[in-house]
């Protein structure tokens, strides 16, 4: 059972676009969102993270949406930089019960001049 | 920083080998995790220990073992390494409560068996 499922796949945007990805969660107990971001060669790295009593925090041109009652968050990145491409993860877990993120399957983004 | 560091970047291993991969973490975190990458497949869990000497297996632990014998290390064992586990692996670690969700990852291991 797939516990949160992202999408696109891929994403090409030009520079200076609106990066959006999305991330659908089922389970209502999980408390928190992070996304990772994974360059060529490197282990994936913390980007940003949400928890559920807001509805969006922003990081720079890093934006996360999260939308409760729908069980959607997203990941947004304004004027994108080709030095944003890179693979993003959305993951899930519940601090309180359980040890492990659940991860998306990821987003391959490309920032073309 | 939190540094969790993988032994090595790049292993060529034979068939049938038995391969260790290592990892150390320097922040005391309590759970260690060890993932493998493969493209389109994600990051899948393989294992995952949350205190010294303990593991859990994840959702691929299918020819693989772990050994957590110190709490800064946790080791990745392929008992005979198959063409199938070529792959990236990543070591992680996070620490306990609330900062459960809070991973740091190691550059990777990149595996190849032939």
């Amino acid at each position: 059972q797939q516990q949160v499922k992202q999408s696109p796949q891929s994403l090409i945007v030009q520079k200076g676009g609106i990066s959006i990805i999305n991330c659908a969660y089922e389970n209502t107990a999980f408390d928190y969102f992070p996304w990772y971001q994974q360059f060529p060669g490197k282990g994936p790295a913390l980007l940003i993270a949400i928890r559920p009593d807001v509805s969006e925090k922003k990081e720079g041109r890093f934006t996360i949406s999260f939308n409760k009652s729908a069980k959607q968050f997203s990941l947004h990145i304004m004027d994108s930089q080709p030095g944003d491409s890179a693979t993003y993860f959305c993951a899930v877990i519940n601090t309180g019960t359980a040890s492990k993120l659940t991860f998306g399957t990821g987003t391959r983004l490309q920032v073309t001049l | 920083d939190v540094k969790v560091t993988q032994s090595s970047r790049y292993l060529v291993k034979r068939t049938g080998e038995k391969v260790f991969l290592e990892c150390v973490q320097d922040m005391d975190h309590e759970n260690m995790f060890w993932y493998r990458q493969d493209p389109g497949l994600g990051l899948r869990l393989i294992y995952f220990s949350y205190d010294v000497k303990m593991k859990e297996k994840g959702d691929i632990p299918e020819g693989y073992s772990v050994s957590r014998e110190k709490k800064e290390r946790f080791s990745l064992i392929l008992e005979s390494a198959s063409t199938n586990q070529t792959s990236m692996y990543l070591c992680a670690s996070s620490p306990p409560g609330q900062g459960r969700g809070y991973y740091t990852f190691g550059s990777g291991t990149r595996l190849t068996v032939v």
